[in-house]
């Protein structure tokens, strides 16, 4: 299977617990994205990196969120002191740059719960 | 900043019948359209896109969307589902030029009643 991979696909946690998520992107897709789902909800955007380097982070990466794309292959996400509010689904999804606004491809997604 | 509305919510249809998703959005700029679908306990996969030349687009499970500028609408269609298209369908934008972050609508679960 050569799509995006996640993992773990679900994740239990205490309140308080720091949890990381690992993504593995299409192979030659150079482009990663991080998304969350709350229930009811669309996905919203969290950040983007292209290759290594993170080029954008939304406003709803609070500083108890970090991410990193080392060597530009794979991406972990880490939430320090989870709260009940960081529930979700998180979703990772990659591209390449191959003319306009090529397709995007989402991950299975990690289904966090805080407890 | 752009957004993109989602009316309804949930969308109950006989099968074999006709279905129309409803999706709007809002932006000071340009933008392209998709719409993605996710089956139960599955991930999300683009069903259509609209980037540019023909407002009317088709997917190759019959589904087809009509990008309308004045009315800033996506509209999703198709002229008789199935059992098999039950699922949660996601309209969203994206900027013409930028890192093609995407911004989706809440979603409208198609619920196909036999």
């Amino acid at each position: 299977d050569t799509g995006v991979s996640q993992n773990p696909r679900h994740k239990i946690t205490k309140r308080g617990q720091n949890v990381t998520f690992r993504c593995d992107p299409i192979s030659e897709h150079n482009r990663l994205y991080w998304y969350r789902q709350t229930l009811g909800q669309g996905p919203e955007f969290l950040t983007y990196f292209q290759n290594e380097a993170q080029l954008e982070k939304s406003r709803l990466l609070s500083d108890r969120f970090s991410a990193e794309r080392p060597k530009g292959s794979f991406s972990t996400l880490e939430i320090q002191r989870t709260e009940q509010g960081d529930s979700a689904m998180y979703l990772c999804a990659s591209s390449s740059r191959d003319g306009p606004n090529t397709e995007a491809f989402f991950g299975q997604g990690t289904r966090l719960t805080v407890v | 900043a752009q957004s993109v509305t989602q009316l309804d919510s949930q969308v109950p249809v006989f099968e074999e019948a006709p279905v129309e998703l409803r999706c709007n959005y809002s932006s000071s700029v340009s933008v392209y359209l998709f719409w993605y679908v996710q089956y139960p306990n599955q991930g999300l996969q683009l069903l259509l896109k609209y980037l540019s030349g023909s407002t009317l687009v088709e997917s190759i499970n019959g589904f087809e969307a009509e990008f309308n500028k004045s009315q800033t609408s996506f509209h999703l269609r198709k002229p008789s589902v199935h059992i098999s298209d039950t699922a949660e369908y996601f309209c969203a934008v994206s900027l013409l030029y930028g890192n093609e972050k995407l911004t989706f609508g809440t979603g409208t679960r198609l619920t196909i009643i036999p």
